[in-house]
């Protein structure tokens, strides 16, 4: 199994408080993504990294950022967290970013009462 | 945007039965993803092709590019095989334009 590691894996805030999740790996892959999953719909891309400092936005960003100073470590921060962002995100990793396989973490459930 | 549908959308099978879950898509793509997601789990990818047929076990995955559409079979389903398959087709040459499919959740009863 590839390793990838999320934290934390459950979590219960407020609206309006500040939420930053970890996705971690030991595999020295250089792209790294954020997924959120939601009932009634596919794995929906947050944001993306092809390398220390370099990311980009996905198709659901608004309200997210991200940071990834490390190959390593990335973050996924939410600023001020709204109901709306309850889900399930999950981190994955690719060696190559053309048609290279995912590998998935255990993912994070959220929920912003 | 590439739509992807799967289908079924809910597939309940007698252990040892064969199984299909169908994928379409709606325009080209330069490979596709088949993964499995157990209730409450990760994602674990099952395959990834561009063309023909592959094999792993009792999965096999095959995709016909002419007719945008893949099949992912179980051959001597077990309990263990209860899970959510997903199909994501990559239509951009790169990982970050995936789309994914709804999923099929899979029931097989002992």
């Amino acid at each position: 199994d590839a390793g990838i590691t999320q934290s934390p894996r459950h979590k219960v805030t407020e609206t309006g408080t500040p939420v930053t999740l970890r996705c971690h790996q030991t595999e020295n892959h250089r792209y790294m993504y954020w997924y959120r999953q939601d009932p009634g719909h596919g794995l929906r891309l947050i944001h993306y990294s092809y390398g220390v400092k370099d990311t980009d936005k996905g198709e659901v960003s608004d309200g997210y950022s991200v940071s990834r100073s490390k190959t390593e470590d990335f973050l996924l921060t939410l600023e001020s967290a709204t109901s709306s962002q309850t889900s399930v995100y999950f981190c994955a990793i690719s060696e190559g970013t053309g048609t290279g396989e995912l590998f998935f973490g255990e993912g994070s459930r959220l929920t912003v009462l | 945007k590439n739509e992807v549908e799967q289908s079924p959308q809910n597939l309940t099978a007698q252990e040892g039965e064969f199984i299909t879950i169908n994928c379409s898509y709606s325009v080209g793509i330069s490979a596709l993803h088949w993964l499995q997601q157990h209730p409450g789990g990760g994602i674990v990818s099952l395959f990834m092709l561009s063309s023909g047929k592959k094999k792993h076990g009792r999965l096999i995955a095959t995709i016909n590019i002419q007719e945008k559409h893949s099949s992912l079979h179980i051959t001597a389903s077990h309990p263990r095989d209860s899970a959510v398959y997903i199909c994501a087709v990559n239509s951009g040459g790169s990982n970050y334009k995936l789309t994914f499919g709804k999923g099929t959740l899979l029931t097989v009863n002992p």
